[in-house]
């Protein structure tokens, strides 16, 4: 596609359920990130995908939160059992994922805006 | 440990007058600087980036000036419009074989008719 795309754009869920946020990275990237952006926050990692090797998950903040990369395109970002805390606007980059300054350029998607009640 | 800072967390300019937006870094391993520019409802967009080689990168309305001494950057818009109005994200990377942007908190920039 075009641009990456993010989907739902917003989800409203009750404490405690499980949901599954989609990234769909732009064609030909090889590098994919999740990040949260929580209200009046900065971006916060989450997790970088990057070819075919292990995934970066450093920044995940608990073991609710798990994602998948299938294919080395797609990716579902999983929060299991959510709490109030965890409402946040979670986006998706993708990136050429080659070294060196503009091939680092991300490109970001709308955002999915998760609202837990 | 915030490794890039942006200490103003809002800023206010009248229409047609320059926005200076700063970014401060503590670690002297990052070799590229990015700005990004947030409009709500919307992902970032890469607006302008400075290589460490470099002091000044310039496109159109926007210039980035890089301090490596002070560890310090800043981007300039001039002059500045209506349309500027968004949150302004810096980012840095330590690039070789690691792609990751380490971000700052962003600013919020209103320009003022």
């Amino acid at each position: 596609g075009a641009g990456v795309s993010q989907s739902p754009s917003n989800k409203v869920t009750e404490k405690g359920k499980d949901v599954e946020l989609r990234c769909d990275p732009i064609s030909g990237h090889t590098a994919l990130y999740w990040y949260r952006q929580s209200l009046g926050q900065g971006l916060e990692f989450l997790i970088y995908f990057q070819g075919n090797s292990a995934p970066d998950k450093s920044g995940l903040p608990s073991d609710r939160f798990s994602a998948e990369r299938t294919g080395g395109s797609v990716s579902t970002l999983t929060i299991q059992r959510t709490q109030q805390e965890d409402s946040a606007v979670y986006l998706c980059a993708s990136s050429l994922g080659l070294a060196g300054g503009l091939k680092n350029i991300q490109y970001f998607g709308a955002g999915t805006r998760l609202s837990v009640l | 440990d915030q490794q890039v800072k942006q200490n103003s967390p809002s800023l206010s300019v009248q229409e047609g007058r320059i926005s200076i937006l700063n970014c401060d870094y503590t670690n002297s391993m990052f070799d590229y600087f990015l700005w990004y520019k947030k409009y709500p409802a919307e992902g970032p967009t890469f607006l302008i980036s400075i290589s460490s080689i470099k002091d000044k990168n310039e496109d159109g309305r926007f210039t980035v000036f890089l301090n490596k001494s002070a560890k310090h950057l800043s981007l300039h818009i001039v002059p500045s419009q209506p349309g500027d109005s968004a949150v302004y994200f810096c980012a840095a990377s330590r690039g070789g074989s690691n792609y990751q942007l380490i971000w700052g908190a962003g600013t919020k920039l209103i320009i003022k008719p």
